[in-house]
């Protein structure tokens, strides 16, 4: 089972690149996250997306925009990217209504150089 | 003030011991409690659900104190590999996104 699927695993980016992070979930779930995660810092959540068509900012928007593609696929875009966006970067799933559990991917560890 | 909030630790303890995390949470409406576990460099991974009446999964008890707004964790009979960061999460006022704390670290020792 792939579960929920982040690509790619590592970035390096100059200051002012752009990129985009892909996630997808063969779950059939309706609400995925982004989540970034920096030391003592717990994991933060960027955007959301509660359901096909919709998505909303979470604690941490500011530099990162969001395309929920279809049920399937969440994107996260960095449209210029600045060192203080050096993290781990993790997406997430869930079926959707408050109070169901969020299944993550893999990680990606992006370096703002 | 974080919606979630935890004490980051580091629990430092020895095999066998038992130890509690608390994490406490802002939003009084809050619904639906998590403890998930991450190991170092790894995504997190559901520990347990925490339900009103409280829940037992082996030596992990996951106890709800609405009227102080706090979550506990149990770890009974620590092992070695129960060693890693432990997050709760929860839904704050009815909003389908899932607030996380800063995680507590705990180290078992031999």
């Amino acid at each position: 089972n792939a579960g929920v699927t982040q690509t790619p695993k590592f970035q390096v980016l100059k200051t002012g690149q752009s990129m985009t992070l892909q996630c997808a979930q063969d779950m059939n779930h309706n609400s995925m996250y982004w989540y970034r995660q920096d030391p003592g810092m717990g994991l933060r959540l960027i955007y959301y997306s509660a359901s096909e068509g919709t998505t909303d900012k979470g604690e941490v928007p500011n530099g990162y925009n969001v395309s929920r593609l279809n049920k399937r696929e969440f994107s996260l875009r960095l449209e210029s990217a600045a060192p203080s966006q050096t993290s781990v970067y993790f997406c997430a799933s869930s079926v959707g209504q408050v109070g169901t559990e969020a299944f993550f991917g893999q990680g990606t560890r992006l370096t703002v150089v | 003030r974080k919606e979630v909030e935890q004490d980051p630790g580091p629990f430092n303890v020895p095999e066998g011991a038992t130890v509690a995390f608390n994490c406490t949470y802002s939003n009084s409406a809050s619904q639906s409690f998590f403890w998930y576990r991450q190991d170092c460099r790894k995504e997190p991974k559901l520990l347990m659900s925490v339900y009103s009446s409280g829940n037992e999964d082996g030596r992990f008890t996951a106890q709800l104190n609405r009227a102080s707004q706090y979550i506990s964790l149990l770890i009974r009979d620590s092992k070695l590999s129960d060693s890693a960061t432990y997050l709760c999460a929860a839904y704050p006022g009815g909003y389908n996104k899932l607030i996380f704390g800063a995680g507590t670290r705990l180290a078992v020792h031999p």
